[in-house]
């Protein structure tokens, strides 16, 4: 059974430094990985997909990248900002389909100004 | 347009009640999900739907009740709950196949009396 951790749990950060979130899984034939944003009592929002056969993606200020012979993936977030204040989750599926989504618990990031 | 609509946004129900909640999208996508979230613990997959069959059911109990009657619909119907089905319930949608990258809509907060 595909199990999803994430380290740190909480990060608190002043503005503008580079962080880097981890994301590791125990099952390493997956599907797919992606990463979202949660802000306090609302849905998710898609930051990036990463598919299996690729090493990296970049949307802005983050990129994310996935080792899967290792079970681990990296949210890299440069020049942090009050804004990115919010929980990151990843998300990988190991099914054929792609649509059994195991999600790890999260990181809390607070960016202070 | 990547929204996932929603409604209701807050519902408080009585045990004996019945009540539905509503999940829209017109991305195209023809896979969509319920998941249920408790305060401070990811999302936990409850149903998917593909090609408008169900196509995953993670042991939910009978009391709640999945439809989707079309491609843009996703439907889930509550009879019976339990204090503890208090959560946040969240829609998503995905294409079947890669790339998979799923969308949530804002959830509905569901109390339970």
């Amino acid at each position: 059974k595909q199990e999803v951790t994430q380290i740190p749990a909480a990060l608190s950060v002043p503005e503008g430094e580079n962080l880097v979130l981890n994301c590791s899984f125990t099952d390493s034939a997956i599907y797919n990985l992606q990463w979202f944003r949660q802000d306090p009592g609302k849905g998710l929002t898609s930051l990036l997909l990463i598919q299996s056969s690729q090493r990296e993606q970049t949307s802005g200020r983050l990129n994310a990248s996935l080792d899967k012979s290792s079970g681990r993936s990296t949210l890299y977030i440069a020049a942090s900002q009050p804004g990115d204040s919010a929980t990151y989750l990843c998300a990988v599926t190991s099914d054929n389909y792609g649509q059994n989504f195991v999600f790890g618990p999260g990181t809390r990031l607070s960016v202070l100004p | 347009d990547t929204e996932v609509t929603q409604t209701p946004k807050h519902l408080v129900m009585g045990m004996t009640n019945k009540k539905s909640l509503k999940c829209e999208q017109h991305m195209g996508h023809r896979a969509m999900y319920w998941y249920k979230q408790k305060a401070k613990k990811p999302p936990e997959l409850m149903f998917v739907y593909s090609y408008e069959k169900l196509s995953i059911n993670e042991s939910v109990p009978s009391r709640f009740s999945p439809e989707c009657p079309n491609s843009s619909l996703l439907n889930l119907h509550l009879h019976a709950l339990q204090p503890e089905d208090s959560a946040l319930y969240l829609c998503a949608s995905s294409q079947v196949g890669n790339p998979n990258e799923q969308f949530f809509g804002p959830g509905t907060r569901l109390t339970v009396l």
